[in-house]
């Protein structure tokens, strides 16, 4: 069973910060994508990154796929309250078509 | 707005209780899903459907019954459910199948259900 933990669980920050969410596994996946749910709706599609090393930017977003495609980060530059919400990273493979493993989340709360 | 609508968006049931959850999609996709999230759970994909069949079915108990008519519309049929089932059921669809090969899903904003 693939298994994709993400840290931290939990993040509290002021406006203007950055900061770094952690998507980690001991399986290789041929995709990873990003996801961010806001309270009472269903998870948005962010990115997908698909090449060991890869790099994505998303205004202030930074997404990175590991080397060995084994893991993953969402780093956030000066934090906005509406950053605030629920992140999820979600791997696939080939051979798979329809099942994406989705990792344990992390809530961010960013204020004022 | 992402072209997916969820209703109810609240269901309280008890045990006893059948009611259904329903998904309709404007989007022309070909692929839907049925997934479920619980609190400090990962999101569990239940079930899935490609131009109306069914291709994957995760191991579901009996007790929640899926239906595809059409390629627009997806229920969730639910009989004598348990209070672990209590969640929020998300329904996504997709262009063609092949969410883990970077196809984007296109979540509902799903219905909070609550078993007594």
């Amino acid at each position: 069973t693939q298994l994709l933990e993400q840290s931290p669980q939990f993040l509290s920050i002021q406006e203007g910060e950055n900061l770094t969410v952690y998507c980690n596994s001991s399986s290789v996946f041929s995709s990873l994508q990003w996801y961010r749910q806001e309270p009472g709706e269903g998870p948005v599609l962010l990115v997908t990154v698909v090449t060991g090393g890869e790099v994505k930017k998303l205004k202030r977003l930074t997404f990175q796929f590991g080397d060995a495609r084994k893991d993953s980060s969402l780093h956030i530059t000066a934090a906005q309250p509406g950053d605030t919400g629920l992140y999820l990273c979600a791997g696939g493979n080939t051979g798979t078509a329809s099942k994406l493993t989705f990792g344990t989340g992390t809530r961010l709360q960013v204020t004022l | 707005e992402t072209g997916v609508t969820q209703t109810p968006r609240h269901l309280v049931m008890g045990m006893t209780n059948k009611k259904s959850l329903k998904c309709e999609q404007h989007l022309g996709h070909n692929a839907m899903y049925w997934y479920k999230q619980s609190a400090k759970k990962p999101l569990e994909l239940m079930f899935v459907y490609s131009l109306e069949e069914r291709v994957e079915n995760n191991s579901v108990p009996s007790r929640f019954s899926p239906e595809c008519p059409n390629s627009s519309h997806l229920f969730l049929h639910l009989h004598t459910l348990q209070p672990e089932d209590s969640a929020l059921y998300l329904c996504a669809s997709s262009h063609a199948l092949g969410a883990s090969l970077g196809e984007k899903l296109f979540f509902g904003s799903g219905t909070q259900l609550s078993v007594l």
